[in-house]
């Protein structure tokens, strides 16, 4: 039972480049949610699905898109890397039946 | 629009000491509060919600609406505690929270 799961751990990108996150889960969560996290602005939620088939937007979705084709994993896409999108990205899941969020271990990108 | 502040970036302490982390939040309805922490190398993970109204670590939250905060709480601080620790409102949404800025507390020898 790996729980949640993110691919890669790290990565570097020149500005321009795609690259897609991959979030995997074994928990039979619901809903998941991937989180960007920066120095003083906290956890920010970019896109969030409440099952699968289906996504929305959070609070910084712009220049990012999701898709959650399979319920046990939810793919965050970067069309064209830019250095604001420098930060470390969290994957949560959550059942729903519970308001727990189990969180992976975090991709940390770089864009240069 | 809802909104979760926490005023303290950085909290120091010293083992033994009582430590207090504040957050407060805006929000029109009932909402529910977490605090969520992330020790070092480690994933995020929920510390407590308040609706359990349960002490975890020896920590404690309680939320007082009329001051609209839910402060984090230990009498005795201990060298493990240093952590990052954020607070989150389950509002509007019932699918999402709303994150903190977060608060690093350091608890010295």
């Amino acid at each position: 039972n790996a729980g949640v799961t993110q691919t890669p751990k790290f990565r570097v990108l020149k500005t321009g480049q795609s690259m897609t996150l991959l979030c995997a889960q074994d928990m039979n969560h619901e809903y998941m949610y991937w989180y960007r996290q920066d120095p003083g602005m906290g956890l920010r939620l970019i896109h969030y699905s409440v099952g699968e088939g289906t996504t929305a937007k959070g609070e910084v979705p712009d220049g990012y898109n999701v898709s959650r084709l399979k319920k046990q994993n939810f793919l965050l896409g970067l069309e064209s890397a830019a250095p604001s999108q420098t930060s470390v990205y969290f994957c949560a899941g959550r059942g729903g039946g519970t308001d727990t969020q189990y969180f992976g271990p975090g991709t940390r990108l770089t864009v240069l | 629009a809802q909104r979760v502040t926490q005023p303290e970036k950085l909290l120091s302490v010293f083992k033994g000491a009582p430590v207090e982390l504040k957050c407060n939040y805006s929000y029109s309805g009932s909402p529910e509060l977490f605090w969520y922490v992330q020790y070092s190398r480690q994933r995020l993970q929920l510390l407590l919600r308040h609706i359990s109204r349960e002490s975890i670590k020896g920590f404690t939250a309680d939320l007082n609406k009329g001051e609209t905060s839910f402060h984090l709480k230990k009498p005795f601080a201990q060298e493990e505690d240093s952590a990052m620790y954020y607070c989150a409102l389950k509002g509007t949404s019932g699918s999402r929270l709303t994150f903190g800025e977060g608060t690093q507390l350091t608890v010295n020898p």
